[in-house]
């Protein structure tokens, strides 16, 4: 089993809709949540971090963590094509940071 | 800003070379990570340090070693590089207070 799986799309969605991205994780004992995007040809750049149950918002962003069921998840709200990319669920246990193999967004005009 | 510079954005190499890859940080960060990301495996790790001198094995670490003399600069070193050694690769430094990790631009590394 991968230590974190995200759904593989890729996934497409009309521009001003949400995009769904969801992310399970197999260590009970992972600390903290994060989500990268990563643009074609760049790095990986930090968009999201959560680390309690529950939603955290920022902007048209959205983190929902559930512990319980060891699930991780982002929204994009009012999704535009510059949110285009792929998308990396990423967890962290004590050093060790384990990325998921991301899910590609395409946002169509 | 924080800022994670790695030597190359490109680099060829032939089989059976040395092959170095450094990378540096400017803030100070304890803790430096080597990424490689290949399509559909994602980010895997090969070595992560704590501090100066210090070296943990990540998930595939063969072929590969590191060396980190100064808290700022973490080096990946591939002793004999192979074809399926070919790939991105990045670097990453941590900030413990944020907990957020910063990666560089990579260095997309092809061995012929």
């Amino acid at each position: 089993q991968k230590e974190v799986e995200q759904n593989s799309g890729p996934l497409s969605v009309p521009e001003g809709a949400i995009a769904s991205l969801n992310c399970t994780y197999s260590d009970r004992g992972s600390q903290s949540f994060f989500w990268y995007r990563q643009y074609s040809g760049k790095s990986p750049e930090l968009i999201m971090s959560i680390y309690s149950n529950g939603d955290k918002e920022d902007g048209r962003f959205t983190a929902q963590l559930n512990k319980a069921s060891q699930y991780v998840s982002l929204l994009i709200r009012d999704s535009q094509p510059s949110d285009s990319a792929t998308y990396l669920c990423a967890v962290r246990l004590d050093y060790k940071l384990s990325f998921g193999a991301g899910t590609t967004v395409t946002v169509r005009a | 800003d924080v800022k994670v510079t790695q030597s190359s954005r490109y680099l060829v190499k032939r089989t059976g070379e040395k092959v170095f890859l450094e990378c540096v940080q400017d803030m100070d960060h304890e803790n430096m990570f080597w990424y490689r990301q290949d399509p559909g495996l994602g980010l895997r790790l090969i070595y992560f340090s704590y501090d100066v001198k210090m070296k943990e094995k990540g998930d595939i670490p063969e072929g590969y070693s590191v060396s980190r003399e100064k808290k700022e600069r973490f080096s990946l070193i591939l002793e004999s590089a192979s074809t399926n050694q070919t790939s991105m690769y990045l670097c990453a430094s941590r900030d413990l207070g944020t907990d957020t990790q910063y990666f560089g631009p990579g260095t997309r590394l092809t061995v012929l």
